[in-house]
């Protein structure tokens, strides 16, 4: 069975504090893992897809990276725009292609 | 272009009423997937539906089920509704199946 864990599940940052969040992963293959952003009350956004072990991307504050076991999601200098949940999902290999998420990491950056 | 549209925004029912939600996707999009989110559980996955059938299902009971038009629109509906069904309901569209999602903004639904 897929499993996603995130962690921590809260975070509390000052302004321009840079930390990471983590998103480790069981999958018999996969073919994906996502990043996505939800603000209270809304649906999730999407941020970024991560293919393959090495893999980086970027957008503006956030940059996320892949390996074989897990993801990060690196927040440098955030603001308190940032503050959101954020959220991981893989995608396996074969069989419903129906992603797996995560529980989330809640995000609060205070000015 | 316009995103997923959900409707209605909000819901209170009572126990033992049914309901229905409406959802449309983005334009071109024909995969729709409907998901459960509560605190406790997270997003938890209901049904996808693509050109008009049901390809993947979750592990609901009956009482949710679903359905898609010919234009993709798509609607889940709940029979008998108990208080645990309080939740958010969240309807995604995607543009093929290594794709992410585009979310709408839900339905929060309250069971009293």
């Amino acid at each position: 069975e897929d499993q996603v864990t995130q962690s921590p599940e809260a975070l509390r940052l000052q302004e321009g504090e840079s930390s990471s969040l983590n998103c480790s992963y069981t999958v018999s293959g996969l073919r994906g893992l996502f990043w996505y952003r939800q603000d209270p009350g809304k649906g999730p956004e999407f941020l970024f897809t991560l293919y393959s072990a090495g893999e980086e991307k970027e957008k503006e504050r956030l940059k996320a990276t892949l390996t074989k076991k897990e993801s990060f999601l690196h927040i440098t200098a955030p603001k308190p725009e940032d503050s959101a949940t954020y959220l991981c999902a893989v995608q396996a290999t074969g069989g419903s292609y129906i992603p797996t998420f995560g529980r989330g990491t809640s995000l609060i950056v205070h000015p | 272009k316009a995103g997923v549209t959900q409707t209605p925004r909000y819901l209170i029912k009572t126990r033992g009423q049914q309901v229905t939600l409406s959802c449309s996707p983005i334009s071109g999009h024909r995969s729709v997937s409907w998901y459960q989110q509560t605190p406790g559980q997270g997003l938890q996955f209901l049904f996808e539906y693509f050109s008009e059938t049901q390809r993947n299902k979750g592990n609901f009971p009956g009482r949710f089920s679903g359905r898609q038009f010919s234009n993709s629109r798509s609607e889940m509906n709940v029979s008998t509704l108990e208080l645990g069904d309080s939740a958010l309901y969240l309807c995604a569209s995607s543009g093929g199946q290594g794709a992410g999602y585009t979310f709408g903004s839900g339905t929060r639904l309250t069971v009293v």
